[in-house]
Formats: C-alpha cells, sequence, structure tokens
C-alpha cells in the first residue's frame, strides 16, 4: 500500500502570505495526485486533480505541482477562507484503491 | 455539477448492520464514465476509502481490504442512488460517512470530485 506523508502537521501564515505544502509518496504514483481542501463540518473540496489541474471554480491562486513521489500545493496569497486542512491523495488501479495523507493545518497567526 | 445527498440513521448498535444511502442529481448511477464512493472520517483513521461501485457494461464493485468482508456497496438503477452497508459494526466503526463520485473531472477516475454532505454514525448501544 502507498502511504502518503504530508507535511508540516500545522502551518501558521498570516493572509497575503505565501504557503507551501507537502505531500511525499512511498513509491511513485506518476502525476496521479490529488489536494483537497477542508473546513469544520464540511466535506473535502477537490482543488487540484492529476497533480497540477485545478478543478472547476477553484481560484487561480491555488496551484499544485510534482510528479513521481514529491508534490506541492502551493497557495500564493493567503486569503481569510483558505484557513482550513489540506489533504493529498493517491489513486492505484491495482488494488484498485485511493489513500490520503494524514492533513496539513493552515492556521492563522 | 453532480449533487449528492446522503440519508440513513445516525446511530447504530454493535453487531448490527449500518445502512446509508446516496441519492444522485446530476448524472446518472449507470453512467460509463464515473464511479460511486464512499469514504469514511474519524479521528484515529483520518479520511479511509471504503469503496465503489460502476458501471461498464455490467456492474462492478471494488472495496478497501480494511472492510472487505464485511461491505455491500448496490447500485439502485430506479432511484438512481447507491447505498453502503457495513455489517457487524463496532464502536471502531463510528465515523463521519461520505459519498463521492468520481470520472467526470478527472477523465481517469484519480480524484474524488463531488462528495455528499456527510453523515456522523455512532456505533453504540
Amino acid at each position: 500500500e502507498i502511504v502518503l506523508t504530508q507535511s508540516p502537521a500545522t502551518l501558521s501564515l498570516s493572509p497575503g502570505e505565501r504557503a507551501t505544502l507537502s505531500c511525499r509518496a512511498s513509491q511513485s504514483v506518476n502525476s496521479y495526485l490529488a489536494w483537497y481542501q477542508q473546513k469544520p463540518g464540511q466535506a473535502p473540496r477537490l482543488l487540484i486533480y492529476d497533480a497540477s489541474n485545478r478543478a472547476t471554480g477553484i481560484p487561480a491562486r491555488f496551484s499544485g505541482s510534482g510528479s513521481g513521489t514529491d508534490f506541492t500545493l502551493t497557495i500564493s496569497s493567503l486569503e481569510p477562507e483558505d484557513f482550513a486542512v489540506y489533504y493529498c491523495q493517491q489513486r492505484t488501479n491495482w488494488p484498485p484503491m485511493f489513500t490520503f495523507g494524514q492533513g496539513t493545518k493552515l492556521e492563522i497567526k | 455539477q453532480v449533487q449528492l445527498q446522503q440519508s440513513g440513521p445516525g446511530l447504530v448498535k454493535p453487531s448490527q448492520t449500518l445502512s446509508l444511502t446516496c441519492a444522485i442529481s446530476g448524472d446518472s448511477v449507470s453512467t460509463n464514465s464515473a464511479t460511486w464512493n464512499w469514504i469514511r472520517q474519524s479521528p484515529s483513521r483520518g479520511l479511509e476509502w471504503l469503496g465503489r461501485t460502476y458501471y461498464r457494461s455490467k456492474w462492478y464493485n471494488d472495496y478497501a481490504v480494511s472492510v472487505n468482508s464485511r461491505i455491500t456497496i448496490t447500485p439502485d438503477t430506479s432511484k438512481n442512488q447507491f447505498s453502503l452497508q457495513l455489517n457487524s459494526v463496532t464502536p471502531e466503526d463510528t465515523a463521519v460517512y461520505y459519498c463521492a463520485s468520481s470520472g467526470k473531472i478527472a477523465a481517469a477516475g484519480t480524484a474524488l470530485e463531488d462528495w455528499g454532505q456527510g453523515t456522523l454514525v455512532t456505533v453504540s448501544s
């Protein structure tokens, strides 16, 4: 089973700053890596799929990069509504399954 | 855009069966281009994918190894919905359960695109 490790566990930043979140896979996932945002009491929301493609309606300040085992989610200039927990996720073909990282909490400094 | 509406009880007794339903609007459960998934989230286990159902000329199911012996996901074409049954539950199955679709935005089905609102299911006597 592929394990996804996110870092840091918590990131404290101020609005307007740049956020860089990391996700490392225990083996290559090619570019099949997605990022989600989750706010308290809400379902996760898809931000990025296939490493670098923004989902429908996602602002341009969110960008994803990477391939193989190392991936990054960047928020170029934090807005107040961006403070949340972020998860990465990969999918394997065999056995077919989705796995998630443990999350990075982005909090207001 | 697909909308998913979950329903089902929030309290289940140990050893009994957890049953949830996810009603689909904006797409068909029988589409050849999507899969229909169940995921749960708890503080101890994080986000955990449980399984999926999908139609590709016939119906298929895939289940996570961790619940493979206890889970059934069933499509209902007459109501355009799909359901989760998890048997022999224990308190460790207490979690928020989500349904989600895959395959409409990321064509390879590599992401979970639209999610239901979530249902907190507590396993307790």
